[in-house]
């Protein structure tokens, strides 16, 4: 039980280029969701799915876009990466009811420099 | 709005001394969640411990006990034995609900003296 994988670890970009940040949970859960990670701002939402075929924004989805490609795999794309988008970004998982719909577990994060 | 507050961003304990890290939170529900989470170095969010707000009784995990206090919204991990691993951010957080509404406080990091 591997819980929430993030990849990559670690990603140089530079200014306008493309990336695909990859997120998958062995966990059966129902929601994945999309943080970053900012010095001093802690973490921020950028977007969500509650199920399987949706996806809502969050605090600050601009410049990014996701896919909820099966229950347990959940993407986020920077489709022209900034310099702002500079950040760690976690991808996090919870379950349906109770205590663990409301709790978030969370992958090891991806380190993402823009240039 | 639901805030969190971590009023102390900065705290240090001795080896094998007890430890207490304070979270305020701000909410009109009467039904929700509290968590406390740690981040090492590695930058990994590791889920310690939580609490849901209709159980009076405190949650505890091993060496990790909350002081939760429903009237007073307040939030307190308390860290017995600390050990030198214990050292990392942690973050306060709430939820009152399943969706996108789950806040965090700022954080406190905790150092940990041999």
């Amino acid at each position: 039980n591997a819980g929430v994988t993030q990849t990559p670890k670690f990603q140089v970009l530079k200014t306008g280029q493309s990336m695909t940040l990859q997120c998958a949970q062995d966990m059966n859960h129902n929601s994945m969701y999309w943080y970053r990670q900012d010095p001093g701002m802690g973490l921020r939402l950028i977007y969500y799915s509650a199920s399987e075929g949706t996806t809502d924004k969050g605090e600050v989805p601009n410049g990014y876009n996701v896919s909820r490609l099966n229950k347990r795999e959940f993407s986020l794309r920077l489709e022209s990466a900034a310099p702002s988008q500079t950040s760690v970004y976690f991808c996090a998982s919870s379950g349906t009811l109770g205590l663990a719909g409301a709790s978030r577990y969370f992958g090891p994060g991806t380190r993402l420099l823009v240039l | 709005a639901q805030t969190v507050t971590q009023s102390q961003p900065e705290m240090s304990v001795q080896e094998a001394e007890t430890v207490t890290l304070s979270c305020t939170y701000d909410t009109s529900e009467s039904d929700y969640y509290l968590f406390w989470y740690k981040q090492p170095p590695s930058r990994q969010m590791i889920l310690v411990i939580r609490q849901e707000a209709y159980k009076q009784q405190n949650a505890t995990e091993n060496r990790f006990s909350v002081n939760f206090q429903k009237a007073a919204k307040s939030f307190s991990l308390k860290i017995s034995d600390s050990q030198l691993g214990d050292a990392a951010m942690y973050f306060c957080a709430y939820t009152y609900n399943y969706g996108q509404n789950f806040v965090f406080g700022p954080g406190t990091r905790l150092s940990v003296l041999p």
